[in-house]
């Protein structure tokens, strides 16, 4: 089975400048997950889909952050314009949507892209 | 709201010793709690999950959990340290909510280090 993919893998930008980053789920699996992961921190959610709507997006810095998951497979998250503190790494994950009755289902992450905003 | 806790930013053991990295939680009702692994340049692996049932969680790699309700813990812990599990290790707990919202939240990470 493949896992989730992101692109790119590594990105250097100025700040003031806009970054866009890919994710392609699992197969089949209905809920996305964009986490942010400061170096020295644990991955903080920014922004869940369910299908192609959002879920959960109170953590997300929404002057500048966006996310989109058209059609309710690939989803793409943009900064514009980046500061100096959005270096981080960005990683996706996703996860099957829960049977009725069942509240969890485990989350499969992306390897993540590196952003370095200079 | 939930919080995680991992006290140890670092934990150094020699290889074949038993390892032990250390998690609290904070969280309403009972939670749903993880452990995840971070080599270098990947992503987050699922090592364990404590979900419901024996206190005694065994996941990937030979690697166990504890949960304990009354001290509010799930420590990690491995009998006999490899090399191998030299990684960054992520305490994570989930409240159980009905609905949509499973928002994870993870502790600061534990630097492992086995050595030869």
């Amino acid at each position: 089975e493949a896992g989730v993919a992101q692109s790119p893998r590594y990105k250097i930008i100025e700040k003031r400048q806009s970054v866009a980053f890919w994710c392609n789920p699992i197969s089949g699996h209905a809920t996305l997950y964009w986490y942010q992961q400061i170096l020295g921190q644990g991955p903080k959610l920014l922004i869940q889909f369910q299908n192609n709507g959002v879920v959960d997006d109170s953590q997300l810095p929404k002057d500048r952050f966006s996310a989109e998951r058209l059609k309710g497979v690939d989803s793409t998250l943009k900064i514009q314009p980046a500061k100096l503190e959005d270096s981080a790494v960005y990683l996706c994950a996703s996860s099957l949507e829960p049977l009725p009755g069942e509240s969890y289902n485990e989350q499969f992450f992306g390897p993540g892209t590196r952003l370095t905003v200079l | 709201a939930q919080s995680v806790a991992q006290p140890e930013d670092q934990v150094n053991v020699a290889e074949g010793n038993p390892l032990t990295v250390k998690c609290t939680y904070s969280v309403s009702g009972n939670p749903y709690l993880f452990w995840y692994v971070q080599y270098p340049n990947r992503g987050l692996q699922f090592l364990l999950k404590y979900i419901t049932g024996d206190n005694l969680v065994k996941g990937s790699y030979g690697f166990e959990a504890e949960f304990n309700k009354s001290q509010t813990s799930f420590h990690l812990k491995k009998p006999s340290a490899l090399v191998s599990d030299s990684a960054l290790y992520f305490c994570a707990v989930r409240p159980r909510v009905s609905g949509s919202a499973r928002q994870l939240t993870f502790g600061s990470g534990t630097q492992l280090t086995v050595l030869p």
